[in-house]
């Protein structure tokens, strides 16, 4: 079980440019999750998918944040164009299908928009 | 979603049993309560999950009373590896893939 696999690690870019962040679940978990820490805010929901469908995205802050699930193996989430406040650690997380299952995270992506 | 109430920091020593106390007063009949870990620059960890009473395995014990209003996080003889956020979370049954987490108590083990 390799876990969930989150790239890249660190990312570093300038206001205004494209950002995407990708991750790879659990192979044969079917929801998947996009979170988001940062100090102030601490750990906030902002997507999720079951069987490759957004079920909420309630938690998106803007239209500038978009997630794609092409398939039950891969997920981006994207910010265009990115900003200062943007910066932040992003997790990604899978979890079974079965009601209370645990959430299996990666070790995230630290993002920082100068 | 049931709102959660845990202590900012704690502080102990090595060999020590350390209990972390959650309140969770609008719990509601159908939600279970589910402890993450969280060391620096990892992404959260699921330490245990219970409905009511005592659940315990390998890493920790959750103490959960007849009211379910609260529960206690029991870690039996922290080492200095079990600093980290601890994150008390109620899982709702109707919604129970979304998880919110509050600000979690931040634990440190001295030496």
């Amino acid at each position: 079980d390799a876990g969930v696999i989150q790239s890249p690690r660190h990312e570093v870019t300038e206001m205004g440019q494209e950002v995407t962040l990708r991750c790879k679940p659990i192979s044969g978990h079917d929801y998947l999750f996009w979170y988001r820490q940062t100090m102030m805010r601490g750990l906030e929901l902002l997507i999720y998918f079951n069987n490759n469908v957004p079920i909420d995205d309630s938690g998106m802050p803007e239209d500038r944040f978009s997630a794609k699930m092409p398939n039950a193996s891969f997920s981006t989430l994207k910010i265009q164009p990115s900003e200062p406040r943007d910066s932040a650690v992003y997790f990604c997380a899978s979890s079974m299908g079965q009601q209370y299952s645990p959430l299996h995270f990666g070790n995230g992506t630290r993002l920082t928009v100068t | 979603l049931a709102k959660t109430t845990q202590p900012i920091s704690m502080d102990s020593y090595e060999g020590q049993e350390v209990n972390i106390t959650c309140s969770h007063n609008n719990i509601a009949t159908n939600d279970y309560i589910t402890w993450y870990q969280q060391f620096p620059s990892q992404g959260p960890r699921f330490i245990i999950q219970g409905y009511k009473t005592k659940v315990t395995n390998e890493v920790a014990s959750l103490f959960i009373p007849a009211d379910r209003k609260s529960s206690t996080l029991s870690l039996p003889r922290v080492s200095l590896s079990d600093t980290a956020v601890y994150y008390c979370l109620v899982a709702r049954g109707d919604s129970s893939y979304k998880l919110i987490f509050g600000s979690g108590t931040r634990l440190l083990v001295r030496p």
